[in-house]
């Protein structure tokens, strides 16, 4: 069965930091990705997206995301994190060639300091 | 643009009761999909409906159904309701069978 792993579930940051969050895979074929914010109180946005070309693709607020398909990663990627970024992030595999059925981590709960 | 809706946001019910949740999708879109959000986890996949079609069922027991309607809204269907069944329970539209998904605010259940 296919599975996402996120590896940081809680994270903790000053501002200005940088932030890597991982995910993981386990699927063989051709896949879709995604990751998801979700702010406090708010519901799922989309940040950002990977379906083919460029393996480094630039969501919104400055974040940015690197598929690695040998090792079946995506991680997601901010140069400078502000406190608005406080939130959770969720990352998404869809297989390309069947429906739409969304596999979702578990989430990454980031905190920022101000 | 108006966005997914859901209602209600919240409900309660206790254990054994049947319940029906609501979606609307974005304008134009045709594809309806639902979630199960435990806290604490991520969404897991219950249902996709494609033009009236269902294109997928996640691992979830024959208590969970669902249906999309001819203006592409949606319902899912819980019967007889168990404690493990609180959660929050996402809808999502997409324009076509395989894209990017929009989720709506959820529906908060919650069995006593």
């Amino acid at each position: 069965a296919q599975s996402v792993s996120q590896h940081n579930h809680h994270v903790i940051l000053s501002e200005a930091a940088s932030l890597e969050l991982g995910c993981n895979y386990s699927y063989g074929g051709t896949v879709n990705l995604f990751w998801y914010v979700q702010y406090p109180g708010q519901h799922l946005q989309l940040l950002l997206k990977y379906f083919s070309g460029d393996p480094l693709v630039k969501g919104i607020k400055g974040f940015e995301a690197e598929f690695i398909k040998s090792k079946f990663s995506f991680n997601l990627r901010k140069p400078s994190v502000q406190w608005s970024d406080t939130a959770e992030y969720f990352c998404a595999v869809t297989p390309s060639n069947t429906g739409n059925q969304f596999y979702f981590g578990t989430g990454t709960s980031l905190t920022v300091i101000p | 643009d108006a966005g997914v809706t859901q209602s209600p946001t919240h409900l309660i019910k206790t254990r054994g009761q049947q319940v029906t949740l609501r979606c609307s999708p974005i304008s134009g879109h045709k594809s309806v999909s639902w979630y199960q959000q435990v806290l604490g986890q991520g969404p897991q996949f219950i249902f996709q409906y494609y033009e009236k079609e269902e294109r997928g069922r996640g691992n979830f027991p024959d208590r969970f159904s669902a249906r999309q309607f001819p203006n592409y809204s949606s319902e899912l269907n819980v019967n007889a309701l168990l404690l493990g069944d609180s959660a929050l329970y996402l809808c999502a539209s997409s324009p076509g069978d395989r894209d990017t998904q929009y989720f709506g605010p959820g529906t908060r259940l919650t069995v006593l």
